[in-house]
């Protein structure tokens, strides 16, 4: 079945600018979480919806950085004035419930470049 | 939540069993030890998890010390594409939902 999915894959941007990175979960689930990955590192949370709401959003790293799921499905994770540091792997996953034990399932994540 | 120590990396040949440890000296009594793993440009995939008891399923089998201070991650056979950044997390379960804290994880090299 269709797992999670994210775009675009890649998305090279000048700072500034605004970007909108897209996630469809997989059909059904309820939870969607947004990471960020930087070089090296390994993936750090920055948002949990439970439906259309978020949460959870202590991850988010500052006010340039917001995340909807108008309908409950599809998300958008959106960031206003890039900067150079927002370059990283931004990684979407979805769960059934949300609970504390549900497998999370990962997208491939968006590949952002801010020059 | 539980701060884990893996090692950087480990080397393991195609075919032998390949053992992971995670020290989780700190963890509370309600919190799950988690195993997922990273293969290069691609997300992190669920593995295994366990609270006290050893688990085992068609991946690997996952080793709880009786503490539960430490675990071991076992791939029973290892092959070349098992090659990944592993990843053990020990999460709480409050606030009812799962957000994943991970670490730097273990490079595993798995060579002919």
């Amino acid at each position: 079945g269709a797992g999670v999915s994210q775009t675009p894959s890649n998305k090279v941007t000048e700072k500034g600018k605004y970007v909108e990175l897209r996630c469809d979960p997989i059909s059904g689930h309820t939870a969607l979480y947004w990471y960020r990955q930087s070089l090296g590192q390994g993936p750090e949370f920055l948002i949990y919806f439970q439906g259309t709401g978020a949460a959870d959003d202590s991850g988010l790293p500052n006010d340039r950085f917001f995340a909807v799921r108008p309908e409950g499905s599809v998300s958008t994770l959106k960031i206003q004035r890039t900067e150079r540091g927002d370059s990283a792997v931004y990684l979407c996953a979805s769960s059934v419930q949300g609970t504390s034990t549900d497998t999370q399932y990962f997208g491939p994540g968006t590949r952002l470049t801010v020059l | 939540d539980a701060k884990t120590t893996q090692p950087t990396s480990m080397d393991c040949a195609e075919g032998r069993a390949a053992n992971l440890p995670c020290n989780h000296s700190t963890i509370s009594g309600n919190e799950y030890v988690y195993w997922y793993r990273q293969i290069h440009s691609q997300g992190p995939q669920y593995i295994i998890h366990g609270l006290k008891n050893n688990e085992t399923n068609e991946m690997a089998s996952l080793i709880i010390t009786e503490d539960r201070k430490s675990s071991t991650l076992i791939l029973p056979h290892a092959t070349l594409r098992d090659t990944a950044v592993y990843y053990c997390i020990a999460q709480g379960t409050s606030g009812g939902y799962n957000k994943l804290i991970f670490g730097a994880g273990t490079r595993l090299a798995v060579h002919p």
